[in-house]
């Protein structure tokens, strides 16, 4: 049962344009949302970070924006740029010990 | 650079044999979490150790084992190696028990079962 998803697997942007990643979880009682960044032979990078109290959180080129309605969360990347492709995943957790992680997207940059 | 280190960060081991990997947390982390990342997958967490005890498990079986040191490092073994256990292990550090806590990866050790 995965109980966060992120269905798109890959995704293509041209430098400059806004990426937008999607997340999409089921489990009502996640309270607390994370992005990492990975690149290939390193760990994941953590990024930006959201509680469910708020509905936006920014961070320079990042903002994070949360549905808890529709049980959705994005990650908004202005302006794109070549060194921000990797892969995306997001996370979720419900205030215990472990965190939920989604499947990943990679964003492939485009010069 | 997260300040969290692994070792080794590659190695192959045969079926049935032991594997231990090892993790330093970053400065002030006292809570190290570990998490299995298989090939096209997200990390799956495995379990946490906070103050030397497991505080959490995942859905591994038992022949995955770990231990805390009093200076926050920390091991991974597993026992009788499937070929299935072949991924990227990562350990992650925190600070303390607060309700929600950012986690931060080392880079992580890739085994591989042959």
């Amino acid at each position: 049962d995965q109980q966060v998803k992120q269905n798109s697997p890959s995704l293509s942007v041209q430098e400059g344009r806004i990426s937008i990643l999607n997340c999409d979880y089921t489990n009502s009682m996640f309270d607390y949302f994370l992005w990492y960044k990975k690149y290939p032979a390193e760990g994941p990078t953590f990024l930006i970070s959201i509680s469910s109290i708020k509905d936006k959180n920014e961070d320079g080129r990042f903002t994070v924006f949360l549905n808890k309605s529709a049980k959705h969360l994005s990650l908004h990347i202005v302006p794109s740029q070549p060194g921000d492709s990797a892969v995306y995943f997001c996370a979720a957790t419900s205030g215990t010990y472990k965190y939920i992680f989604g499947t990943g997207t990679r964003l492939k940059v485009l010069a | 650079e997260t300040g969290v280190t692994q070792s080794p960060t590659h190695l192959i081991k045969t079926r049935g044999q032991q594997v231990t990997l090892r993790c330093s947390s970053q400065s002030g982390h006292n809570t190290v979490s570990w998490y299995q990342q298989a090939l096209g997958q997200g990390p799956q967490f495995i379990f946490q150790y906070y103050r030397e005890e497991e505080n959490g498990r995942g859905n591994f079986p038992p022949r995955f084992s770990g231990l805390q040191f009093p200076n926050y490092s920390s091991e991974l073994n597993v026992n009788a190696l499937e070929l299935d256990d072949s991924a990227l292990y990562l350990c992650a550090s925190s600070v303390g028990q607060a309700r929600v806590n950012t986690i931060y990866f080392g880079e992580g050790s890739w085994l591989t079962v042959v």
